[in-house]
């Protein structure tokens, strides 16, 4: 089955930075989605993302799907982004099945 | 974007009994729905396919005896875990999908966290 690799695996930031999230697949997909879980567990929808490029708010991304890869900026960061940052992806002919990323566990200090 | 509720929230329950998880989309139809298991610092495992009206399709190594699923109309599905031991707790998530030709972005409920004790 498809491969998708988050990175970095772990990443802490001052309060204001700014940060890229990556996440690498190895097949075509034709589904693209990020998502944050927050610290009660909840996954937030934060882009359907199958290529391009898209913005809102402080958060963009942009999914090159030739290259197999996709990037969540987050800029100006605030304490309320920490969480777990995931990328999943469905390859075409993958049935409906969404395969999710290893994650990015962010905190985000004061 | 769309809503997906689950209930409940939190359950703890005794070794040898069942639980049953209600998921619902609250403000669309959902012809396929979808269960997650997550343990503690790991990613979003799929359990099993849920489709209106038929059988579950279950993902290899999950026991369909074990997790029987029901998606009895298109707005609910649930999940009963069968005689539950303590290696069943976890967090349970489910998913539902909008399912439009070019557009289908899948949204997730708020989990269930099982403790079998």
């Amino acid at each position: 089955g498809i491969q998708v690799e988050q990175s970095p695996p772990d990443l802490i930031l001052q309060e204001g930075a700014n940060s890229t999230l990556r996440c690498n697949f190895s097949d075509s997909v034709n589904n693209l989605q990020w998502f944050h879980q927050n610290p009660w567990g909840q996954l937030i929808n934060l882009f359907y993302i199958p290529s391009g490029t898209k913005q809102n708010g402080r958060l963009s991304a942009t999914t090159v799907a030739t290259e197999r890869y996709s990037l969540l900026y987050i800029s100006s960061s605030q304490t309320t982004d920490s969480g777990v940052y995931f990328c999943a992806v469905r390859p075409p002919g993958g049935g409906n099945k969404l395969t999710f990323g290893t994650g990015t566990q962010l905190k985000v200090e004061l | 974007g769309a809503v997906v509720s689950q209930h409940p929230s939190r359950v703890i329950c005794k070794s040898g009994t069942s639980v049953k998880i209600e998921c619902r989309s609250l403000d669309f139809q959902a012809t396929t729905m979808f269960w997650y298991r997550q343990f503690p610092k790991q990613s979003l495992m799929l359990m099993a396919t849920s489709n209106e009206g038929s059988k579950a399709t279950y993902e290899q190594g999950v026991e369909k005896d074990k997790f029987l699923i029901n998606h009895a109309s298109l707005t609910l599905s649930t999940l009963t875990v069968t005689s539950a031991h303590p290696e069943d707790s976890s967090f349970y998530i489910c998913s539902a999908r909008v399912n439009q030709r070019l557009y289908n972005e899948q949204f997730f409920g708020p989990g269930t966290r099982l403790t079998v004790l």
